[in-house]
């Protein structure tokens, strides 16, 4: 079936290292990514997109990167800081879909001081 | 996010009562929806609603209804809440030529 997963629900880093969270999609039809950040007793938060005809996009501090070939996403946050501590799912849309995002479960990152 | 606001922001309940969850939109957008988020899960989509008009049903709407009392205003209600329905609801919205959503704060509801 068609669906969005993430490999690590957990993330542990140190501030200032760089961290990288990946995404794997099932669907090949979706040409449209999402990566959304949610912070405790929040709602989530756009951070940055890519469509299917790149490969990177570069935001402040984060870069996305998508593989198509084996359908592969990840978001590179670069020097974190404790203030990215957060829930970050990625989210796919279908190429012709009805705009309708499929949400992963997230990743949980932690930033130590 | 100011911009998408939902009203109440806690709420405890009993099974059996009917209760509506409200959300509020300053942005303009004509698409709304309603997710549900249960601890360390994704978000499932219950309801959304392209313009006043028109209503959908997501992947999880039973026991839930919606309306859609304008352009800025888009309420959930639980017709005869139940304890499983205890969840984090969020409201949302996105143009009508983007895919990225814009999401409120979220109303956490517990039902006992």
């Amino acid at each position: 079936g068609e669906s969005v997963g993430l490999h690590l629900p957990t993330l542990s880093v140190q501030e200032g290292d760089n961290s990288i969270i990946n995404c794997a999609y099932s669907n090949s039809a979706s040409d449209y990514f999402i990566w959304y950040k949610q912070e405790s007793g929040k709602g989530p938060q756009f951070i940055i997109d890519i469509r299917s005809n790149m490969d990177k996009r570069q935001g402040q501090r984060v870069t996305v990167l998508l593989n198509k070939t084996v359908k592969h996403l990840s978001l590179q946050i670069a020097a974190t800081q404790p203030g990215d501590s957060a829930v970050y799912f990625c989210a796919e849309n279908r190429e012709g879909g009805s705009y309708i995002p499929t949400f992963g479960r997230g990743t949980s990152l932690i930033v130590h001081p | 996010d100011a911009d998408v606001t939902q009203t109440p922001r806690n709420r405890i309940t009993k099974t059996g009562k009917r209760i509506m969850l409200e959300c509020s939109q300053t942005k303009g957008h004509d698409r709304m929806y309603w997710y549900r988020q249960d601890p360390g899960l994704g978000l499932q989509l219950i309801y959304y609603s392209f313009d006043v008009k028109d209503i959908n049903k997501g992947e999880i709407s039973d026991g839930y209804s919606v309306s859609r009392q304008a352009q800025a205003k888009f309420s959930l209600s639980l017709e005869s809440a139940i304890p499983n329905q205890t969840a984090l609801y969020f409201c949302a919205t996105s143009d009508l030529l983007s895919e990225t959503q814009y999401f409120g704060p979220g109303t956490r509801l517990l039902v006992l």
